[in-house]
C-alpha cells in the first residue's frame, strides 16, 4: 500500500538548534518526493523536491533533504532554525506519471521557542 | 512556478444546500487534478482524482454522490458538495500536475467551507 510516515508529530526546538524531521515512504516504482510547509493560516508551500540525480536536495529558506533509497527515507534538515520556521511540515510522495496520486504524511508541527 | 487558483477562498452555506468549488490551472494544462480535504491540524487526505473528459476516481470511503467532481477542460475542475451538512465543514484543497512534464504538483490556496 502507498503510504508516507512522519514519525515526529510535534517537535519543539529553541532558536539556532538543528532540525531533522523524519519521513519514510512506501510507494512502488519510481518516486518523486516533496516537503511542503504550511504556516499558520496559510496554504501549502513547496520547500523542496526530489525527482532524480543528486540525492541531497536543497530548498528554500535553508532547508535540505536527503533521499536514501535503501531506507525509503527523505528526511528534512536545517542546521539552524529560526522562530519564523514555526509551521506544519508535510512530506509527500508521488509516482512519475502525471496521473499518479500524491500521498501526504500526517505532518509534523514544529514549534520554535524564541 | 505554475499557478493553481481556487475559488472561492471561503464560503458559508446553510445545511442542505450545495456548494461548488472551482480549481483552475492558470498557465498550464492539467489532464489530472486532485482534490484533498484537510481537517484542522491534520494532514491532507486525498478525496479523488479528477480526470479531464472522464469520470473521477474516488478514494475509499469518499461518497461520489456527495462530492461531485467535473473536469470539463484541461484547466478547470470543479468540486460540488451536495446537500451539505455541518460535518462537511472543512478545508478543501486542489492540486494539479502539468500534463506534459507531469513532475511537480501545484496547489491551490484552498477553500474554507463552513456549513451552518
Amino acid at each position: 500500500a502507498q503510504s508516507v510516515s512522519q514519525h515526529n508529530h510535534h517537535v519543539i526546538l529553541s532558536e539556532a538548534a538543528s532540525l531533522e524531521l523524519g519521513c519514510n515512504y512506501s510507494y512502488g516504482g519510481t518516486v518523486n518526493l516533496f516537503w511542503y510547509v504550511q504556516y499558520p493560516g496559510q496554504h501549502l508551500q513547496l520547500l523542496l523536491k526530489y525527482f532524480s540525480g543528486d540525492p541531497l536536495v536543497k530548498g528554500i529558506k535553508g532547508f535540505e533533504a536527503e533521499f536514501i533509497k535503501s531506507k525509503f527515507s527523505f528526511n528534512l534538515r536545517k542546521p539552524s532554525v529560526q522562530w519564523s520556521d514555526t509551521a506544519e511540515y508535510f512530506c509527500a510522495v508521488n509516482g512519475a506519471s502525471s496521473a499518479s496520486k500524491i500521498i501526504f504524511g500526517s505532518g509534523t508541527r514544529l514549534s520554535i521557542r524564541p | 512556478g505554475a499557478v493553481v487558483s481556487q475559488h472561492p477562498s471561503w464560503v458559508i452555506c446553510k445545511s442542505g444546500t450545495s456548494v461548488k468549488i472551482e480549481c483552475r490551472s492558470l498557465d498550464f494544462q492539467a489532464t489530472t487534478m486532485f482534490w484533498y480535504r484537510q481537517f484542522p491540524k491534520q494532514s491532507l487526505m486525498l478525496m479523488a482524482t479528477s480526470n479531464e473528459g472522464s469520470k473521477a476516481t474516488y478514494e475509499q470511503g469518499v461518497e461520489k454522490d456527495k462530492f461531485l467532481i467535473n473536469h470539463a477542460s484541461l484547466t478547470l475542475s470543479t468540486l460540488t458538495v451536495t446537500s451539505a451538512h455541518p460535518e462537511d465543514s472543512s478545508f478543501y484543497i486542489c492540486s494539479a500536475r502539468e500534463t506534459l512534464t507531469g513532475t511537480e504538483a501545484f496547489f491551490g490556496q484552498g477553500t474554507r467551507l463552513t456549513v451552518v
